[in-house]
């Protein structure tokens, strides 16, 4: 079964210009969240998405950032225009959304660079 | 504010012995807790997660302990092996439905031959 896909792994880009990231997740997995790494520290939430619906985007910088989850299964991240503080590991990951521990598989995620 | 706090930034380790990650958390509302362990290049991979109703969880070489009037959760490898290398992030998630997880900020490890 094939895990958690993002694309672009990486990507370097000048202030603001725009960038998106995509995320194709486990098939099944109806709860889809973006999440933020900046240098050394925890992923943090930008937003999370049941089915198609956000259901969680209180930590989304939204006057420069925008999700879509069209059909509930792919999903893309979209920056305009970008910041030198938007370098970071932008991570997708995916859960059945079940009780429980309700663990999240990760994508190996975008990695992105504002010069 | 910091729901979640690994205070060690890195530890280092030999080969074979006990490794011992630790894990603080402030809110009294998460219900369960999880061990996600992260190579270079890749994404969090879970690792063993725990109930808030209970105190241990065993799974082959790893063990996490939960302390609840403490507020501390920590993840023991025994033994540790080279391979064991990564960055541990402890996670935390809210009760009520809530779908997320909250992260610590992570933990080096490093495992000597």
């Amino acid at each position: 079964e094939a895990g958690v896909v993002q694309s672009p792994r990486y990507k370097i880009i000048e202030k603001k210009q725009p960038v998106a990231f995509w995320c194709n997740p486990i098939s099944g997995h109806n709860t889809l969240y973006w999440y933020r790494q900046n240098l050394g520290q925890g992923p943090e939430l930008l937003i999370r998405y049941e089915n198609e619906e956000a259901v969680d985007d209180s930590q989304l910088p939204k006057d420069r950032f925008s999700a879509e989850r069209l059909k509930g299964v792919d999903s893309t991240l979209k920056i305009q225009p970008a910041e030198l503080g938007d370098s970071a590991v932008y991570l997708c990951a995916s859960s059945l959304g079940v009780r429980g521990a309700n663990v999240l598989t990760f994508g190996a995620g975008s990695r992105l660079t504002v010069l | 504010d910091q729901q979640v706090k690994q205070n060690s930034p890195s530890l280092s380790v030999q080969e074979g012995r006990i490794s011992i990650l630790n894990c603080d958390y402030t809110n009294s509302m998460f219900d369960y807790f999880l061990w996600y362990k992260k190579y270079p290049a890749e994404g969090p991979t879970f690792l063993i997660s725990i109930s808030s109703i209970k105190d241990k969880n065993e799974d082959g070489r790893f063990t996490v302990f939960l302390n609840k009037s403490a507020k501390h959760l920590s993840l023991h490898i025994v033994p540790s092996q080279p391979g064991d290398s990564a960055v541990y992030f402890c996670a935390a998630r809210p009760r009520q439905g809530a779908q997320k997880l909250v992260f610590g900020q992570g933990t080096r490890l490093t495992i000597n031959p």
